[in-house]
């Protein structure tokens, strides 16, 4: 199983908006609606931010909102913060109880 | 509140076996997946398997297989990650994270801390 394809690097200034990309095939993120993105600080645990390609658990601020399109899903981040920079993974169920994720995303917020 | 809290570092040498528990609490623990992933330093995260703490179904990534056994003890609400044969290459953070679908494993929702987990001769 492959990694997903996450541009290596995002950037934004304070109140931008950005949107991350991750893309895969038909046998991940096109065959399934169960696309999530992850939060991760420098030495934390990830952080669920979207799953189910749109849904955002409690907690977590509208400004963060997921998207698909064919392989290509989508996270984006409007109304940036200095609390918003970290790295970013996309994650996608790929059939036969198999996850694959994204090799992640570094956003910087300028 | 949900917590998923995992056994401390470890160091082992190559070849040597590690066994990393994850003991969950605040939730029915056999209504939920488990899942185990790896983050080796400066890397991204790598899903590693999954167990249902429901019926102990498990699946393992294919480059895995062979040298992974994921369990779970409903009486304790933990579940188990053993790696064998440890090579350099296995050295990383690894964190356990709940699957709330509890059927298959499509987002993980809560994690555990992460155990660091060091092979070196």
């Amino acid at each position: 199983q492959s990694a997903l394809t996450q541009p290596r690097s995002v950037s934004g200034s304070p109140g931008q908006s950005v949107t991350i990309s991750c893309t895969g095939t038909s046998s991940d993120v096109g065959g399934y609606n169960y696309v999530s993105w992850y939060q991760q600080h420098p030495g934390k645990a990830p952080k669920l931010m979207i799953y189910d390609v749109s849904k955002r658990p409690s907690g977590v601020p509208d400004r963060f909102s997921g998207s698909k399109s064919g392989n290509t899903a989508s996270l984006t981040i409007s109304g940036l913060q200095a609390e918003d920079e970290a790295d970013y993974y996309c994650c996608s169920y790929a059939g036969s109880y198999n996850v694959v994720f994204g090799g992640g995303t570094k956003l910087t917020v300028l | 509140q949900v917590q998923l809290v995992q056994s401390g570092a470890e160091v082992k040498k190559p070849g040597a076996s590690v066994k990393v528990s994850c003991k969950a609490s605040g939730y029915t623990f056999t209504s939920y997946g488990i899942s185990w992933v790896r983050q080796a330093p400066g890397q991204g995260l790598e899903w590693m398997g999954w167990i249902s703490a429901y019926n102990g179904n498990t699946n393992y990534a294919q480059k895995l297989q062979g040298r992974v056994t994921m369990t779970t003890d409903t009486s304790t609400s933990t579940a188990y990650m053993e790696l064998r044969s440890l090579r350099s290459d296995d050295t990383a953070v690894y964190y356990c994270a709940r699957d709330p679908s509890g059927y298959v494993p499509k987002s993980f929702d809560y994690w555990g801390q992460g155990t660091l987990v060091t092979v070196s001769s």
